[in-house]
């Protein structure tokens, strides 16, 4: 059974880099060429497409959030990350990974995720 | 950029009962469309993907319809466990737009 797992800081300061690792296990992440997402969801709010990578480090990011994020993947330890830089307020959120259902292309639903980790974004 | 509107955003409805959310793309997405559903605390869950079919192990109480910019989740008689939130997602592209959610309570 797949399954993945977010790490990283609960806690980060205004204007600093939030720094997430999702690690994956029950599959490899190099097989069937999936894309890998992030998604976040603000407290008491609805769920926000971040970006996807695939195992050969081809990326999609929201164009609303393209000039902070940087995603990679390092899959001899079968995981993915994210980076959001100059983080403000608003960035506070439960960030969740995921996988796209179908192999090859990004444009597809998430159908595992991760339990999710809550950055909040304060001084 | 296409927006996806759903309503309503809350509905309470009694055990039993047909509950019906709606989601309305901003423009034609053809049948690019998943459902999932959000259990208080939970993660989200794919229900439905491509308008109309069901995730593997998804109760047959749950169905999905639409094509091109309307889209709806029908839950045929409404069950304790059903409460959640619901969120219909687009996928014509690789930019991937979630609606704003519909809350599901008992009455």
């Amino acid at each position: 059974q797949l399954q993945l797992q977010e790490s990283g800081p609960g806690l980060v300061k205004p204007s600093e880099t939030l720094s997430l690792t999702c690690t994956v296990s029950g599959g490899s992440i190099s097989t069937g060429s999936y894309y890998w997402g992030w998604i976040r969801q603000p407290p008491g709010k609805g769920l926000e497409w971040i970006g996807s990578i695939n195992h050969s480090g081809s990326t999609y990011y929201n164009p609303s959030l393209k000039s902070r994020v940087t995603m990679f993947r390092d899959t001899s330890n079968n995981q993915f990350s994210l980076k959001l830089s100059s983080v403000t307020a608003a960035d506070t959120a439960v960030y969740y990974c995921a996988r796209h259902a179908v192999m090859v292309i990004v444009a597809t639903p998430l159908d595992y995720w991760g339990q999710g980790t809550l950055v909040t974004v304060s001084s | 950029d296409i927006q996806m509107t759903q309503s309503p955003s809350s509905l309470s409805a009694s055990v039993g009962d047909r509950v019906t959310i709606t989601c309305r793309a901003s423009q034609g997405i053809s049948n690019y469309l998943a459902w999932y559903q959000q259990k208080p605390g939970k993660v989200p869950k794919l229900l439905i993907y491509v308008a109309s079919t069901l995730e593997s192990g998804v109760p047959s109480r749950f169905s999905g319809s639409g094509s091109g910019t309307d889209f709806t989740l029908t839950i045929n008689s409404l069950q304790p466990e059903d409460v959640a939130t619901y969120y219909c997602q687009k996928y014509d592209s690789a930019l991937l737009t979630f609606g704003g959610g519909t809350k599901v309570e008992i009455k």
